[in-house]
């Protein structure tokens, strides 16, 4: 089975700029979430989504923002990038939507920078 | 709210020494306790788990026993290799609420094991 996989591996953008990143779940799974890992800290819940639907958001900003499609692949989308938007970005599967005692299944993560 | 305490780091060892990276919890309700590794340049994986008071999750040869009367899963490994240097973090997921499905992590602790 296949892992989750993350696009691009790597990125630069300018502040103010918007981005696109994108992560395919693995295989079977229904749910997605994303976490922001800044450097030298734990990685931070952004938002979940269960069958197209966010069912979980954590403490940020509404710039940030996510898609989910039926194929359980998904977007995290950052409008008017700031500096400190600079962070290795990292998506999990499951499938189990939102509670149950699965592990969550991380991808290799995209590494952002904003200059 | 659901938060995780992890030992400050970084911990040095020499191969073969003995490993104990302390984490300590606080949740409502009933949650699931994990540890994942980090490599230089990679996400997260998952080393291990436990889902309810005194499992123990091991793997690897590492081990940490889900303790409710001291909110704690120490993460222990009896003889440390130098490829077992990378940065891990304890977690938890959360069981209620909002913070259903949530993970939460600390802060990372990071291990280097000289040969």
């Amino acid at each position: 089975e296949t892992g989750v996989t993350q696009s691009p591996t790597h990125l630069i953008k300018t502040r103010g700029q918007q981005v696109t990143l994108r992560c395919s779940s693995q295989s079977g799974h229904n749910t997605v979430s994303w976490y922001q890992q800044a450097l030298g800290q734990g990685p931070q819940f952004i938002f979940q989504y269960y069958r197209e639907e966010e069912n979980g958001r954590g403490n940020f900003p509404p710039r940030f923002s996510g898609l989910q499609f039926p194929n359980y692949s998904s977007e995290l989308n950052v409008n008017a990038l700031e500096l400190d938007d600079s962070a290795l970005y990292l998506c999990a599967s499951s499938n189990v939507p939102g509670g149950g005692q699965s592990p969550l299944h991380f991808g290799n993560g995209t590494r952002l920078t904003v200059t | 709210g659901d938060s995780v305490t992890q030992m400050e780091g970084p911990v040095t060892l020499s191969e073969e020494a003995f490993l104990t990276i302390n984490c300590t919890y606080t949740a409502t309700g009933y949650p699931s306790l994990f540890w994942y590794v980090q490599y230089p340049g990679e996400g997260l994986q998952l080393l291990l788990k436990a889902t309810k008071a005194d499992d123990k999750g091991s793997n690897k040869g590492f081990e940490a026993t889900y303790r409710k009367e001291t909110t704690s899963f120490h993460l222990e490994k009896g003889s440390v290799q130098v490829s077992d240097s990378a940065v891990y973090f304890c977690a938890l997921k959360g069981s209620r609420g909002s913070t259903l499905g949530r993970l939460y992590f600390g802060r990372g602790t990071q291990l280097t094991v000289w040969p």
